[in-house]
């Protein structure tokens, strides 16, 4: 199994502020990695799919870089609405492996 | 609009089982492979497993092999987990999810469903 690790664990940030969350896999993945937004008690929502393509209808202030096993997500203006938990997803290979999440607060 | 709704989640006991349905909606079933997801309470996801658009193949977690089975009834746009010899640990929402091919991703999710596994 492809293991993947998240980092940081937890975010404290103000609105307005430029974030990032990295996600790094126990194997290259080419850029089959994938990034979700989860709300609390909600279903996730695909953010980003092969490593930086948007999904439609996503704000252009989320963007997602990498390649191989080092992955990057990226908020450039922190919104009241992006304080969530994210998710970065491996599809390279089954057992489709998610990271440990990343939770956003505000600070 | 593409819809996709859990049904079948409860209380059960350890060791008995339980059968998730994924009733799907608004897009051609019979082509998309559908995935499982779970998320135990306060926990992230784990994946779970996943079924071909033709049901031609299966793939599951270690965590769940041998014991759950995914199935499609692609006549009646539907899914299903039969869940068997149940664990405290596989206490979680279920969610079932498209997957999108040509994005490699899961494009469109239901809202869950819980299972809880107790005594």
């Amino acid at each position: 199994d492809i293991q993947m690790t998240q980092s940081p664990s937890s975010l404290s940030a103000s609105i307005g502020d430029r974030v990032s969350i990295t996600c790094r896999a126990g194997q290259t993945l080419r850029t089959y990695l994938n990034w979700y937004q989860q709300q609390p008690g909600k279903a996730p929502k695909l953010l980003i799919y092969i490593a930086s393509t948007l999904q439609s209808g996503v704000p252009s202030r989320f963007s997602g870089s990498g390649n191989g096993t080092d992955f990057t997500l990226t908020i450039s203006s922190l919104q009241p609405e992006d304080f969530a938990t994210y998710y970065c997803q491996q599809s390279y290979s089954t057992p489709y492996t998610f990271g440990q999440g990343t939770k956003l607060e505000i600070k | 609009q593409v819809q996709l709704v859990e049904s079948g989640g409860g209380v059960v006991q350890p060791g008995r089982s339980l059968r998730l349905s994924c009733a799907a909606s608004g897009f051609t079933f019979t082509n998309y492979d559908i995935h499982w997801v779970r998320q135990a309470p306060g926990k992230g996801l784990e994946w779970v497993a996943v079924i071909r658009y033709d049901g031609s193949n299966t793939y599951y977690a270690e965590s769940v092999k041998g014991r759950f089975t995914i199935s499609r009834d692609n006549s009646k746009n539907t899914l299903h987990l039969q869940m068997n010899s149940l664990r405290a640990e596989d206490t979680a929402v279920y969610y079932c999810a498209r997957f999108l091919t040509g994005y490699s991703s899961l494009d469109s999710w239901g809202q869950g469903t819980l299972v809880t596994v107790s005594s």
